[in-house]
């Protein structure tokens, strides 16, 4: 089947500290891979994406290569920020039976001051 | 700009009521979604629409219903509100059917159930 596995939360870091955010899939055919962003009280909202394997998603200042040999898509950032506070969902949308987006549980990240 | 609008931001209903939840997009969309979000759940499917009239069953589809009647409406209905229905609701759009295309979302609707 299809399905997404993100780590934990919540994750807590000082401001400028590296971030990362792992996120493993299983797929059957062959899926795009997604990371969402849900700031406080708003709807989510599209981070990045890539399409195909070995792509590397980019968007202010976040970064996510499509790995198929390690079935992952971990979110990276250099040097986080307050601003960058929030819920991180990664996703896969695949067409196996119907066009479906599986959505991870959801990562809550803190960043101090 | 994109844009998804939902009619409500919180919602207080009573059990048994009959709820509706709107959803309209300005984009063109033609496929429309419906999710709840529970805490350590992510976000499940609950129904959605790749056209007018049409409708499909996502992961729990128990307890609600959808209407399609417009291309840039959906609307979600609890026909007899529950308090195991108390959830972040958010309606999302895609312009077609492929894989490359993300969701666009609405702002969600928090709705209690007393």
């Amino acid at each position: 089947g299809n399905s997404v596995t993100q780590m934990e939360g919540p994750v807590t870091l000082s401001e400028e500290a590296f971030l990362t955010i792992n996120c493993t899939y299983t797929a059957t055919g062959y899926p795009s891979l997604f990371w969402y962003v849900q700031y406080p009280g708003e709807g989510l909202q599209l981070l990045l994406k890539a399409t195909k394997a070995d792509d590397k998603g980019s968007n202010k200042g976040f970064e996510a290569t499509y790995r198929k040999e390690t079935t992952s898509f971990h979110l990276e950032k250099g040097s986080v920020q307050v601003s960058d506070s929030a819920v991180y969902f990664c996703a896969l949308m695949v067409n196996t039976g119907g066009f479906k987006t599986i959505f991870g549980a959801g990562t809550r990240l803190f960043v101090k001051a | 700009d994109v844009k998804v609008t939902q009619s409500s931001r919180y919602l207080v209903k009573r059990t048994g009521e009959k709820v509706f939840l709107e959803c309209v997009q300005d984009m063109d969309h033609e496929n429309m979604f419906w999710y709840r979000q529970d805490p350590g759940l992510g976000l499940r499917l609950i129904y959605f629409s790749y056209d007018v009239k049409m409708k499909e069953k996502g992961d729990i589809p128990e307890g609600y219903s959808v209407s399609r009647e417009k291309k840039e409406r959906f609307s979600l209905i609890l026909e007899s509100a529950s308090t195991n229905q108390t959830s972040m609701y958010l309606c999302a759009s895609t312009p077609g059917l492929l894989v490359s295309y993300e969701q666009y979302f609405g702002p969600g609707t928090r709705l209690t159930v007393t």
